[in-house]
C-alpha cells in the first residue's frame, strides 16, 4: 500500500530563513508526485506536480525537487504569507488509478 | 469565481440524521473526487467520477455513504444515519482530461455530528 512519510511536523522560522521539507514515499510505480498548501478550514491548493526523478519546478519562493524515494520542498527567504500546512501526495501508476495518498502534512510557520 | 465549489460549507447535525453536500466542479472538468480530512491529517481519498460514471470506491466508504452525479456535472454525497466518527471536513476535486492529473480542490463542508 502507498504511503507518505512527511517531516517535520511542524517548523517555525524567522522571515527570511530559508529551509526544507521532506516528504519520504512508498509507491510501486509513481504516477505523480503532488504539493499541495493548505491555509486553515480551507481546502488545499495545488503547487506542484512532479513526475519523475531528477525534475525541479519553482514558484516564487517555493522549489520543489524528487527523487526515488523522497521530495523536498525547498523554501527560499520566506515571508509570514507562506505561513500554512504543506500536503505532499503521491499517485500510484497503475492504469486507471487516479487516488492521490497524502502524508498528514508539514505545519509552517514564518515569524515577522 | 471559476474554482470548485461546495455548499454547504458548514453543517451541524444530530447523530442519526442524514445529511446531504453538494459539489460543483470546474466548469467542463469531466472527473470528480471526494476527499475527508479529519484534523491533523491529510485528505483521504472516497470515490471517484468519471463523466456521471463512478469508477472508484475506498474501502472508507461505508454503507452508510452515497455519492452520485448523475449528469455528469455536479455532485453530492450522502451520509445515512451520521455517526460522531463521521466529523470531518468533505472536500471534493476536479480535473479534466488535459490537465496532467493535477486535481483542484473546493473549500470544503465541515461536518459535526452531535
Amino acid at each position: 500500500e502507498d504511503q507518505v512519510t512527511q517531516s517535520p511536523e511542524a517548523l517555525r522560522l524567522q522571515e527570511g530563513e530559508s529551509s526544507s521539507l521532506n516528504c519520504s514515499y512508498t509507491v510501486s510505480g509513481l504516477r505523480g508526485l503532488f504539493w499541495y498548501r493548505q491555509d486553515p478550514g480551507k481546502g488545499p491548493e495545488f503547487l506542484f506536480t512532479l513526475y519523475s526523478a531528477g525534475e525541479e519546478k519553482e514558484k516564487e519562493r517555493l522549489k520543489a525537487t524528487l527523487t526515488k524515494k523522497e521530495s523536498f520542498l525547498h523554501i527560499t527567504a520566506p515571508k509570514p504569507e507562506d505561513s500554512a500546512t504543506y500536503l505532499c501526495a503521491v499517485q500510484e501508476g497503475n492504469f486507471g488509478n487516479e487516488k492521490l495518498t497524502f502524508g498528514t502534512g508539514t505545519r509552517l510557520t514564518i515569524i515577522p | 469565481d471559476t474554482g470548485v465549489s461546495q455548499n454547504p460549507r458548514h453543517k451541524i447535525t444530530k447523530r442519526g440524521q442524514n445529511v446531504t453536500f453538494r459539489c460543483d466542479p470546474i466548469s467542463e472538468h469531466n472527473r470528480l473526487y471526494w476527499y475527508r480530512q479529519t484534523l491533523g491529517q491529510g485528505p483521504e481519498f472516497l470515490t471517484y467520477f468519471q463523466n456521471e460514471a463512478q469508477l472508484e470506491k475506498s474501502r472508507l466508504l461505508s454503507d452508510r455513504f452515497s455519492a452520485e452525479r448523475p449528469k455528469g456535472s455536479f455532485s453530492t454525497l450522502e451520509i445515512q444515519r451520521t455517526e460522531q466518527g463521521d466529523s470531518a471536513m468533505y472536500l471534493c476535486a476536479s480535473r479534466s482530461d488535459s490537465s496532467y492529473n493535477e486535481q483542484f480542490f473546493g473549500p470544503g463542508t465541515r461536518l459535526t455530528v452531535l
